[in-house]
Parts: structure tokens; C-alpha cells; sequence
């Protein structure tokens, strides 16, 4: 079975300052990994992925996640933190080598950048 | 441009009615699933079909009906069976290459009173 946890359910930083959102998984093979924003009464919009190779992945909006397969994390950062990315975040994992398309999401993170 | 539409964006409802909120997608996905959202639970899986005429119950199906007579419509039917129905409901879809992310639609707030 896979599961993702985000163990922040909220994290405030100050608008320049840089900003992390912390994901672990657990698959039992090579896991897909990605990342979600969601604004207010908003569907999910992709922001990046890992799937395969450098573990550094870069996305839209000026983010970009670390992937560590020994911490079994996939942490998504920015270096400097717009108050136009507040939002809620979510961590998803799939795992291919179960045959399925299926997703498992995180309960999601709150981000607050505080001008 | 290729999307997901869910209709309609807000939805009220007495309890014991049923109420059927609709998807439609024209990225040509063969797979579409439905999501349900609540405060601090994140997503929870509740139908999800991987071809037309063809379905599979998620985490949470109790209560709700779904059907996949085209590829491009997935139909969400909560029932007066669902004991909390009040929710945000998400439709989305993805193609068969195996890294695609999926996409979403906007969703549809249900408020049942």
C-alpha cells in the first residue's frame, strides 16, 4: 500500500524569505511523486513531478522539490516566498509497479506568506 | 483549450433528495476519477473509472452512484443514502502514459440541509 504524510498542517513565512512544505511517502517499489497547489474553491493545478533521475525537480511558478529516496521525502521549496503563494499544498504518490494510475494525496499543507 | 468542466459550481440540495453533479472532459483521457474534500482530510478516492462502461468503488463509495456511457462524462450521483453529503467535489482525469499528473476540473460545493 502507498501513503504520503505532511506533517504541517499549517506553515507562515514572511514574503522574501524562503519557504519549505515537507512530504514523506512510503511505496513498496520506485514511487511517482508529485506536487499539487489548490486555491480557494479552486480544483488542484499540477505545480512538478519526479519520476525518474535528478533528484533536484523544478516546477512552474518558480518551485522546485528535493527528492531523497533514503528519508523516503520529497520536500517542496521556493527560495523566496510570494504572498501571492498562499495556498493549500498537497503531496500525492503513485506506484507504478502496482499496475494502477491511482494517486494517494496528502492531507495537505496551508502555506501563509505574510507580508 | 482541453479541460475538465464540473457543473455546477454551487449546489444546494434538501436532505433525502438525490443529486447528480456532472463532469465532462475533452483532453480524450481514458481514465476519470472522483474525489471528495473536506477540511484538513485532504482527498479521499470515491469512484474512479479506467474505461468507458466500466467503474471500481474507491476508499469512501457508500452513498453515491456513478456511470461511464461516454469517455468524456463521469457522472457523480450523491444519494439520500450518504450520510454527510455536504462537501467539495472533485472530478479528474489522466491519460494512460504512466507519469502523467492527473487534472482537475474547479469542483462542485455541495451544501445539503
Amino acid at each position: 500500500a502507498q501513503s504520503v504524510a505532511q506533517p504541517e498542517d499549517q506553515v507562515n513565512v514572511a514574503e522574501g524569505n524562503p519557504l519549505t512544505v515537507k512530504c514523506t511517502y512510503s511505496v513498496s517499489g520506485n514511487p511517482y511523486l508529485f506536487w499539487y497547489v489548490q486555491y480557494p474553491n479552486r480544483g488542484l493545478q499540477f505545480l512538478l513531478k519526479y519520476i525518474t533521475g535528478d533528484n533536484l525537480v523544478k516546477g512552474s511558478y518558480g518551485f522546485e522539490a528535493e527528492f531523497n529516496k533514503s528519508q523516503t521525502s520529497f520536500h517542496l521549496k521556493k527560495p523566496s516566498a510570494l504572498v501571492s503563494d498562499s495556498a493549500l499544498y498537497f503531496c500525492a504518490v503513485r506506484d507504478p509497479g502496482a499496475g494502477s494510475y491511482q494517486l494517494t494525496f496528502g492531507k495537505g499543507t496551508k502555506l501563509s506568506v505574510i507580508p | 483549450d482541453g479541460g475538465i468542466t464540473q457543473s455546477p459550481k454551487y449546489l444546494f440540495r434538501k436532505e433525502g433528495q438525490n443529486v447528480t453533479l456532472s463532469c465532462e472532459q475533452n483532453l480524450n483521457h481514458d481514465a476519470m476519477y472522483w474525489y471528495r474534500q473536506d477540511p484538513g482530510q485532504g482527498l479521499r478516492l470515491i469512484y474512479y473509472s479506467q474505461i468507458v462502461n466500466d467503474f471500481q468503488k474507491g476508499d469512501i463509495a457508500e452513498g453515491y452512484s456513478v456511470s461511464r456511457e461516454k469517455k468524456e462524462s463521469f457522472p457523480l450521483t450523491v444519494t439520500s443514502a450518504q450520510k454527510n453529503p455536504t462537501a467539495f467535489y472533485l472530478c479528474a482525469s489522466i491519460s494512460r502514459e504512466r507519469n502523467s499528473p492527473l487534472h482537475f476540473g474547479n469542483g462542485t460545493r455541495l451544501t445539503v440541509t
